[in-house]
């Protein structure tokens, strides 16, 4: 059975600072990954996603960027904070065009 | 403007009743929807996906669609409080061997009332 994993569950940063969030995938070679973020109240939104290892395409431009270092891996990162990045951070990973699965998230808060 | 519109925003219904959800999307390109269901500060899971026309049933769940329309429908039947929750409507267009752009749409919060 495939797992995802994401760290850390929580973080709390100061606007300014950097930032790196992580996700990983275990029992599915090759995934499709993607990154999405809600806001508090607000709507799913797709960020970037990757197909193979090196490669991300973006969605949504918020001053975020994302890797895809290994196969399982996928990390997004910024190395200057804003307020409003601030809300749930969901990793995906999709095995085939009827299913997408989500990890359990990271919520950040940035003060 | 969102590409994907749900209605209502939110809803309520008693314990054993039916709870109907709709969703359309604007974008002419899209070839799946899904349907998940969000508790409150948990992610998402899939509920279900539907991509040809007419009625998919899984247990207390059926889903609907029309794609000339792009309109979708969750009906859940004999709605318990543990489906209240967010539900979230998602279409995309499949191409290759990854998924395009998943947009979601805002949601129907669904309250189910003892």
């Amino acid at each position: 059975a495939q797992t995802i994993h994401q760290w850390p569950v929580a973080e709390i940063k100061a606007v300014g600072s950097p930032l790196s969030l992580g996700c990983t995938i275990k029992g599915k070679s090759s995934p499709n990954l993607y990154w999405y973020w809600q806001a508090t109240g607000g709507t799913l939104q797709q960020l970037f996603y990757s197909i193979t290892v090196g490669q991300v395409e973006s969605v949504v431009q918020l001053n975020l960027s994302a890797s895809r270092p290994k196969d399982d891996q996928f990390i997004l990162s910024t190395e200057k904070l804003l307020l409003s990045h601030s809300g749930f951070y969901l990793c995906a990973w999709t095995g085939g065009p009827y299913e997408q699965y989500f990890g359990p998230g990271t919520r950040l808060t940035v003060l | 403007q969102q590409k994907v519109q749900q209605s209502p925003e939110s809803l309520i219904v008693p314990e054993g009743g039916m709870a109907s959800l709709n969703c359309t999307s604007s974008d002419r390109n899209v070839d799946y929807f899904w349907w998940y269901r969000q508790h409150s500060g948990k992610s998402p899971k899939m509920l279900m996906s539907i991509f040809s026309n007419g009625e998919k049933e899984e247990g207390r769940f059926t889903v609907h669609l029309n794609k000339a329309s792009l309109h979708t429908s969750l009906h859940i039947r004999d709605s318990q409080p543990s489906d209240s929750a967010l539900y979230l409507c998602a279409a995309s267009m499949y191409r290759g061997s990854a998924l395009g752009r998943l947009h979601f749409g805002a949601g129907t919060q669904l309250i189910v009332i003892p």
